[in-house]
């Protein structure tokens, strides 16, 4: 089983819909957690960190469910400009490694 | 900043030469990460580096891949001898100490990548 889980899309939505990915690990010891944005043939780049009590950032909500092991993504009012793909990553910094482990990604297509 | 700076951005090879891969991470931070993107397995782990010491070397598929960081702003990936197999995009990535906090330095920076075809 992977360690981080994600469901691959693509996702076509049309513009101005609401769209939710979500995202399962399999280390209960992991402790932070991320949603990293990757556009096509570029590099991932941070879109929000994921809290326990669960955040906003403008259009994008994040919510982390430990007792399930799993973190969602929700997105509104989707513009052509969220077309990407998202990539679910997780951590464990108190153990003996530092290393991100990151999820194969979501792809999102926003249609016209 | 200028942000990771990785060279070069394209390199095509043959199978059986030695490819070398260079990062300039962002001047400060302490860990530096090389990592493998396919189609099939997504972005993968390679090695990361604290104070450009190696730290954990797990992801680094065998012997023909090593790497360096002989100073805090340079780093290298070699394949020796290539194979078509390691064909991909390579990534270096850049942090401060996570450790430090909310905010302090969760956030990994990426170059631009290196894409990486073998013949």
């Amino acid at each position: 089983r992977k360690e981080v889980e994600q469901d691959p899309g693509p996702f076509n939505v049309p513009e101005g819909a609401t769209v939710a990915f979500n995202c399962t690990y399999s280390n209960s010891a992991s402790q932070s957690f991320f949603w990293y944005r990757q556009d096509c043939r570029k590099e991932p780049k941070l879109l929000m960190s994921v809290y326990s009590s669960g955040n906003e950032d403008g259009r994008f909500t994040a919510q982390l469910n430990r007792a399930s092991q799993y973190i969602s993504l929700l997105i509104r009012d989707s513009k052509l400009s969220d077309s990407a793909t998202y990539l679910c990553v997780v951590t464990n910094y108190g153990g003996a490694t530092n290393k991100l482990i990151f999820g194969t990604g979501t792809l999102l297509a926003v249609q016209p | 900043d200028a942000g990771v700076i990785q060279s070069p951005r394209h390199e095509v090879t043959e199978m059986g030469q030695e490819v070398t891969l260079r990062c300039k991470p962002i001047s400060g931070h302490d860990y530096l990460f090389w990592y493998r993107q396919t189609m099939m397995r997504g972005l993968e782990l390679l090695i990361y580096f604290n104070n450009n010491v190696p730290i954990d070397d797990s992801g680094m598929p065998e012997d023909r891949f090593s790497a360096k960081m002989p100073n805090a702003s340079f780093s290298t990936l070699k394949i020796q001898p290539s194979e078509p197999r390691d064909s991909a995009v390579y990534f270096c990535a850049s942090s401060l100490d996570p450790r430090r906090g909310a905010g302090g330095g969760d956030e990994q920076f990426f170059g631009p990548g290196t894409r990486l075809t073998v013949l």
